[in-house]
């Protein structure tokens, strides 16, 4: 069973910084990009970033309001992926999901995880 | 960036209607758009894929459908366990961006 697990988030002051993770189980970690996604309260689905797979050299994409700030890497031997965020801002407070795409058979998100909340705050 | 317009952005609808909502890219992406459900403190659920490829294990009362720039998702008789909001995304241009959602809610 594929499963994707969010851990890390939490309150944190404006300026500061916190580590994500995402623990994935079930499939082949190193076959497939892994996205973060995030969800303000209330508010819809943004993009921050991504991390291609072993295949393309594990390279990273990064949303522009997010890009200098935050830093995506992922250890395979850990099958985990990780969101570092520094200089955060309180409009970063958001649900942060990770997120597998499919791959080219299904080019989208076929599994996210639960979540982590990260709240940006004085 | 390609920007993704969805309408409604809300709708109210009763069990057993047919439903259609749209989204509409800011320029031409091919085939590649994917359809989501969430409901509320869940993460979203993947319902389409390539505009049209049902992903497995959604109700087949779920399709979507292409014309150029502008994607529909149908829902052909809307069940109680229907009542969610609906976003698109556009998974393959840089930055990866969703439509602003289709919140849907019972008549």
């Amino acid at each position: 069973e594929v499963q994707l697990v969010e851990s890390g988030g939490g309150l944190v002051q404006p300026g500061g910084s916190l580590r994500l993770s995402c623990a994935a189980s079930g499939f082949t970690f190193s076959d497939h990009y892994i996205d973060w996604v995030r969800q303000a309260p209330g508010k819809g689905l943004e993009w921050v970033g991504r991390s291609r797979n072993r295949a393309h050299s594990y390279t990273t994409e990064s949303a522009a309001s997010v890009k200098g700030r935050f830093t995506i890497s992922r250890d395979d031997s850990k099958n985990s992926l990780y969101l570092q965020m520094k200089s955060l801002k309180t409009e970063d407070t958001a649900l942060y999901y990770c997120a597998r795409d499919g791959g080219d058979d299904v080019d989208a998100y076929d599994f996210w995880g639960q979540g982590t909340m990260v709240t940006v705050s004085s | 960036d390609i920007h993704l317009t969805q309408s409604p952005s809300f709708l109210s609808a009763s069990v057993g209607d047919r439903v259609i909502i749209t989204c509409r890219a800011s320029q031409v992406i091919s085939s590649y758009l994917a359809w989501y459900q969430q409901k509320p403190g869940k993460a979203p659920k993947l319902l389409i894929y390539a505009a049209s490829t049902l992903q497995s294990g959604v109700p087949s009362r779920f399709s979507g459908s292409a014309s150029g720039a502008e994607f529909t998702l149908t829902i052909s008789s809307l069940q109680p366990e229907d009542f969610a909001t609906y976003y698109c995304q556009q998974p393959d241009s840089y930055p990866i961006t969703f439509g602003q959602g289709t919140r849907l809610e019972i008549k």
